[in-house]
């Protein structure tokens, strides 16, 4: 199984100011034919389910902000939010979907 | 707009069964594969089973893997999840999600139906 890890476990910003969350994987989720990351990450607010934000590591689902911005390749990614909102306070996750088994991070709780 | 709204939980003893549902609308539900995921303790999400468009393909996670069975029924546009001889290990919030065209990552969830599992 592949293992996905967050760091770090939570993570207080103040409004405005620049998040990163990373995660890795214990083996790559690249996919060597089409060069794409198997990587997702998801937004839950509290009370709320997982949002989808971004997908193939780097591309926003529709309707996400901009200040929502995915790198990494291979075992290292992040997340990043350029200008932490209000309404950005909640858990994120990380998912590969490069093979079953399908993983998540454990989350990064993101406050003010 | 995607909906997924997942019914059937509750609580229970170790041991014995229940079913989850998923009433799905809003997409043409024969068109896509679908998953259950759970949440323990607002944390720490588990994949558990994923069935294809047309139930061919079926895949469980080692944790439930003979004690699961996932379904569908694309006549009702709907998903289950049959769960026996369970254990306070499977107590958690049951998500429906739908997989995309591209990829086994979920772009709509359901809200979730608890199972407690306890004596």
């Amino acid at each position: 199984d592949i293992v996905m890890t967050q760091s770090p476990e939570s993570l207080t910003v103040a409004l405005g100011e620049r998040a990163t969350i990373h995660c890795r994987s214990s083996q790559t989720v690249l996919w060597s034919s089409n060069r794409k990351n198997y990587l997702a990450w998801y937004q839950q607010r509290p009370g709320q389910s997982p949002k989808l934000l971004l997908y193939w590591a780097s591309t926003r689902e529709s309707g996400v902000p901009d200040r929502f911005s995915g790198s990494g390749s291979g075992t290292d990614f992040s997340l990043t939010i350029s200008s932490l909102q209000a309404e950005d306070v909640a858990i994120y996750y990380c998912q590969q979907y490069y093979s079953s088994p399908w993983t998540f991070g454990q989350g990064t709780k993101v406050e003010i | 707009e995607f909906q997924l709204v997942e019914s059937g939980g509750g609580s229970v003893q170790p041991g014995r069964s229940l079913r989850l549902s998923c009433a799905a609308s809003g997409f043409k539900f024969d068109d896509y594969g679908m998953h259950w995921v759970r949440q323990v303790s607002g944390r720490g999400l588990e994949w558990v089973s994923s069935i294809s468009w047309n139930s061919n393909s079926i895949e469980y996670a080692d944790s439930v893997k003979g004690r699961f069975t996932i379904s569908r029924d694309n006549a009702k546009n709907s998903l289950y999840l049959q769960m026996n001889s369970l254990r306070g290990d499977d107590t958690a919030l049951y998500f429906c999600t739908k997989m995309t065209d591209y990829g086994d990552y979920f772009d709509s969830w359901g809200q979730g139906t608890l199972v407690t599992v306890s004596s």
